[in-house]
């Protein structure tokens, strides 16, 4: 079973910020990774997957990076539309979500 | 365009089951695998199970196997998921999703409450 942890669990910040989520795998997920962002009342959005492949639509603010099992979500400078819920997801065996990272205002 | 149209709300009593619906359009049905994924209030998304749409093999996450049965009617377009022996613990949002071509979730429906009360 592979254990997927996800930090920090909420942070504060302001519109402009550059925010950095990482998510650590138990074992290398040979870049089955995916990215998530969730609002309240919605179903999970695709942001990334494959570890570093944005998905069409998604501002280019967002980027993912990693390899083995480190990854990590960059939003390089936070608008009022990014504060949210996000979520990284590992497929390299099954599937397993991470614990979440809820960005706020500060 | 692609979407994922679930069944509505539903309150069940312990030990009852809960029978969701998830209608897919906007691409070839036989083509993907549809997944379902719960949430309870609080919590971050959890796997349940898939169905392999174009062969109806399915597989789910073992502490569902027994009460977890997947299926769907081709000629629909859509995917069931029934949840039997419900417990306060199945009270959630349950999701239907779509596996996309990397196999990460691209398109999800609505979701579904189940609220399990006495």
């Amino acid at each position: 079973d592979i254990q997927v942890t996800q930090s920090p669990s909420s942070l504060s910040a302001s519109v402009g910020d550059r925010v950095t989520i990482t998510c650590r795998a138990s074992q290398d997920l040979t870049r089955s990774l995916a990215w998530y962002q969730q609002k309240p009342g919605k179903a999970p959005k695709l942001l990334v997957s494959g570890a570093s492949d944005l998905e069409s639509g998604v501002p280019s603010r967002f980027s993912g990076s990693g390899s083995g099992t480190e990854y990590t979500l960059t939003i390089s400078s936070l608008q009022p539309e990014d504060f949210a819920t996000y979520y990284c997801q590992q497929y390299h065996y099954d599937w397993k979500f991470g614990q979440g990272t809820k960005v706020e205002i500060e | 365009q692609v979407q994922l149209v679930q069944s509505g709300a539903e309150v069940k009593k312990p030990g009852a089951s809960v029978t969701v619906s998830c209608k897919a359009s906007g691409y070839i049905f036989t083509d993907y695998t549809l997944h379902w994924v719960r949430q309870a209030p609080g919590q971050g998304p959890e796997w349940m199970a898939w169905i392999n749409a174009g062969n109806g093999y399915t597989k789910s996450l073992p502490k569902f196997e027994g009460r977890v049965t997947i299926t769907m009617d081709t000629s629909a377009t859509t995917a069931y998921m029934d949840l039997s022996s419900l417990t306060y613990q199945d009270t959630a949002v349950y999701y239907c999703a779509r596996e996309g071509y990397n196999s990460a979730h691209d398109y999800w429906g609505q979701g579904t409450l189940v609220t399990v009360s006495s």
